[in-house]
């Protein structure tokens, strides 16, 4: 089955500078990337996904890269605010057959003001 | 408005007591999921169904049990609690791959 790692654990940025969130996946039959975000004492919320067909999508100051080839996509926060300290999960499913999704262990990002 | 609900939020039981989590859902979606997570670590998928009389086991191993016999409720069942069920379970249903999550469900056994 599918398996999802994601790095790092933690993460902390000065306010204004940029964040970065790394994951892999080991079944070429995903084909589907979410990324969600929880904050404290929150339920986890779809912030930004990406298809296999693309390899790039951006709204506003958060984006998505996919490399197929590599089997790596990661998020990218720009111009980080107090307000984007939560825990991040990426994720991996195939919308073929079980459809299950795939979390990444989370990364705490912590942004310093 | 739709949402996906789960009840309680906060649950304190003793050892051996039989107790029913609660997930309804008003969004129409087919298929709906428990995940269990302690605070701010990761999702671990313990059941899904993907309709009315469907159920599956998910990859985390868990005690508890599932049903599916209305679209819109998929309730979990713990026979016996133990303390190493503590942890907060959470219940979400899902519409062209994103998954919309309920509040959760916090569950201390003593």
């Amino acid at each position: 089955g599918e398996n999802v790692e994601q790095h790092p654990s933690t993460l902390s940025v000065q306010e204004g500078d940029s964040a970065v969130i790394k994951c892999t996946y080991s079944d070429s039959a995903s084909n589907y990337f979410p990324w969600y975000k929880q904050e404290l004492g929150k339920r986890p919320q779809l912030i930004i996904d990406i298809r296999s067909n693309v390899g790039e999508k951006k709204d506003q100051r958060i984006a998505v890269t996919l490399n197929k080839t590599a089997k790596h996509f990661s998020l990218h926060i720009t111009e980080t605010q107090p307000e984007d300290s939560a825990v991040y999960f990426c994720a991996a499913s195939s919308t073929q057959g079980a459809q299950k999704l795939v979390f990444g262990q989370g990364t705490r990002l912590t942004i310093n003001p | 408005e739709a949402d996906i609900y789960q009840t309680p939020r906060y649950l304190v039981i003793g050892t051996g007591k039989k107790i029913t989590l609660e997930c309804s859902q008003t969004m129409g979606h087919d298929k709906m999921y428990w995940y269990q997570q302690d605070p701010g670590m990761e999702l671990h998928l313990i059941h899904y169904s993907y309709g009315v009389n469907s159920t599956e086991k998910g990859d985390l191993s868990s005690e508890s049990t599932v049903s599916r016999i209305r679209t819109e409720h998929f309730p979990l069942t713990l026979e016996s609690a133990r303390p190493s069920h503590t942890s907060q379970y959470l219940c979400a249903s899902s519409w062209l791959g994103e998954l919309f999550f309920g509040e959760g469900s916090r569950l201390t056994v003593l």
